[in-house]
C-alpha cells in the first residue's frame, strides 16, 4: 500500500515562499507521477502541478509563474514551492500519485498551510 | 482554461436512492474525466476514471457514463458511507475540478 506523507511549515508569511516536501513509503518513486494539489478550507480542489521521475514538470498555467517541483529519488521525496504567497494560498494541500500524469490513485492525508503575518 | 460547472450543488436523498450528478465541460474534453468522492477531513478517493472506468476496489454501484462536455455519476442504490461530497475532474488540458456535489442524507 502506498503511503504519502506531507511535511513542511503550517504558516508562511505573504510574499514569502511556501516549502512542502512529500516522503513517500512502500513504493518507488521511479515511476509514476506524483502531483500537488490543493484546497482552501470549505472550497473545491484546485491541480497545482505534477513531476515525472525523470524531472519533467507540467504545472497550472494560473499558477506556473510562481510554482516549482522537484523530486529526489535518492530520498524518494518530491517537493513543492510556491513564491510570493498570499492569503489567497491559503489551503489543504495534498501530495498524490498518478499512474497516467494527472488521475490520482493515491493521496497524502493532506498538511494546512496558513498564510499570515 | 476549461471549466467545470457540477449540478446540483447539493443533493438530498434517502439510503437506497438512484442519484446522478451532472458534470459539464466549457469545451469537449473527450472521455478524459474522473470522479472522486471526499469525506469531511479525508482526502479525496478516486472512484471513476476515463469517464467509465471504474477503479480497482471500488463498489460496483458506482458508474460514469458520457464524453464530449457532458458526463454523468450515478450511485444505483445510495447506502451510508456515500453520503459526501463528489468531484469531477477534466485532465485534457492540464486539470480542473468541479465545484462539488454534496450528496446529505434527505
Amino acid at each position: 500500500q502506498v503511503q504519502l506523507q506531507e511535511s513542511g511549515p503550517g504558516l508562511v508569511k505573504p510574499s514569502e515562499t511556501l516549502s512542502l516536501t512529500c516522503t513517500v513509503s512502500d513504493a518507488s518513486i521511479s515511476s509514476y507521477y506524483w502531483n500537488w494539489i490543493r484546497q482552501p478550507p470549505g472550497k473545491g480542489l484546485e491541480w497545482i502541478g505534477y513531476i515525472y521521475y525523470s524531472g519533467s514538470t507540467n504545472y497550472n498555467p494560473s499558477l506556473k509563474s510562481r510554482v516549482t517541483i522537484s523530486v529526489d529519488t535518492s530520498k524518494n521525496q518530491f517537493s513543492l514551492k510556491l513564491s510570493s504567497v498570499t492569503a489567497a494560498d491559503t489551503a489543504v494541500y495534498y501530495c498524490a500519485r498518478s499512474p497516467w500524469g494527472i488521475v490520482v490513485d493515491y493521496w497524502g492525508q493532506g498538511t494546512l498551510v496558513t498564510v499570515s503575518s | 482554461d476549461i471549466q467545470m460547472t457540477q449540478s446540483p450543488s447539493t443533493l438530498s436523498a434517502s439510503v437506497g436512492d438512484r442519484v446522478t450528478i451532472t458534470c459539464r465541460a466549457s469545451q469537449s474534453i473527450s472521455s478524459w474525466l474522473a470522479w472522486y468522492q471526499q469525506k469531511p477531513g479525508k482526502a479525496p478517493k478516486l472512484l471513476i476514471y476515463k469517464a467509465s472506468s471504474l477503479q480497482s476496489g471500488v463498489s460496483s454501484r458506482f458508474s460514469g457514463s458520457g464524453s464530449g462536455t457532458e458526463f454523468t455519476l450515478t450511485i444505483s442504490s445510495l447506502q451510508p458511507d456515500d453520503f459526501a461530497t463528489y468531484y469531477c475532474q477534466q485532465y485534457n488540458s492540464y486539470s480542473t475540478f468541479g465545484q462539488g456535489t454534496k450528496v446529505e442524507i434527505k
